[in-house]
């Protein structure tokens, strides 16, 4: 069963404006990552985010995390066609396994 | 790029068969995961390996099995095959270290079609 949930599922947005992509999840978590996926191929890692840490910056990227809620967020800024793809967080937990949600689908209109 | 490579690309099987798919970690990471994504949904945990050994396993039956080698290839095989076994099957390698999961690097997938 996936543990995080991201919101919303499917999001489209023009060249140039800003994506904001939630995720939500259920039980304690060492450390928060984001996961970008182009066409069912292979997961690129974005970013990971850490249980003692609330905010954190990457180039475009900004990703928050709300220990208190279970929830994080991931937003990018001056959005590009390039930028289309799906996006997972991944929850880890112990020194074993990540945990996906079910990904939002990221289309950037020229 | 990531550095982890995975064989093969593609691969059909029938119901039944056997099949098994490949890794190459990064060099010098000491733990590979393995997930099965099934079209249009999140990556599902199969199981881990850490220096050779099981290191946790997700809701998977024992046909799903494993194998990591010292030069950094591991192996996922898969007996009995089922329809429901289609999936894109991705690893992951990554350093483990102070049991914290660290990034997984991700290699670009096999794409298994079972018939």
């Amino acid at each position: 069963s996936q543990q995080g949930e991201e919101d919303p599922q499917a999001l489209s947005i023009q060249e140039g404006e800003n994506a904001t992509m939630n995720c939500s999840y259920k039980t304690s978590i060492n450390n928060l990552q984001w996961y970008r996926q182009n066409s069912g191929r292979g997961l690129v890692h974005l970013i990971l985010i850490r249980s003692n840490e609330r905010e954190k910056h990457s180039g475009r990227l900004r990703v928050t995390l709300d220990t208190s809620k279970k929830s994080s967020s991931l937003l990018i800024t001056a959005s590009r066609a390039a930028d289309t793809a799906s996006y997972f967080c991944a929850t880890g937990q112990g020194a074993q396994k990540l945990v996906f949600g079910q990904g939002t689908r990221l289309t950037i209109n020229p | 790029e990531t550095g982890v490579t995975q064989s093969p690309t593609h691969l059909i099987k029938t119901r039944g068969q056997q099949v098994t798919l490949r890794c190459s970690s990064q060099s010098g990471h000491n733990t590979v995961s393995w997930y099965q994504q099934a079209l249009g949904q999140g990556p599902q945990f199969i199981f881990q390996y850490y220096r050779e050994e099981e290191n946790g396993r997700g809701n998977f039956p024992p046909r799903f099995s494993g194998l990591q080698f010292p030069n950094y290839s591991s192996e996922l095989n898969v007996n009995a095959l089922e329809l429901d076994d289609s999936a894109l099957y991705l690893c992951a390698s990554s350093l483990q270290r102070a049991g914290s999961t660290d990034t997984q690097y991700f290699g670009p997938g096999t794409r298994l079609t079972v018939l």
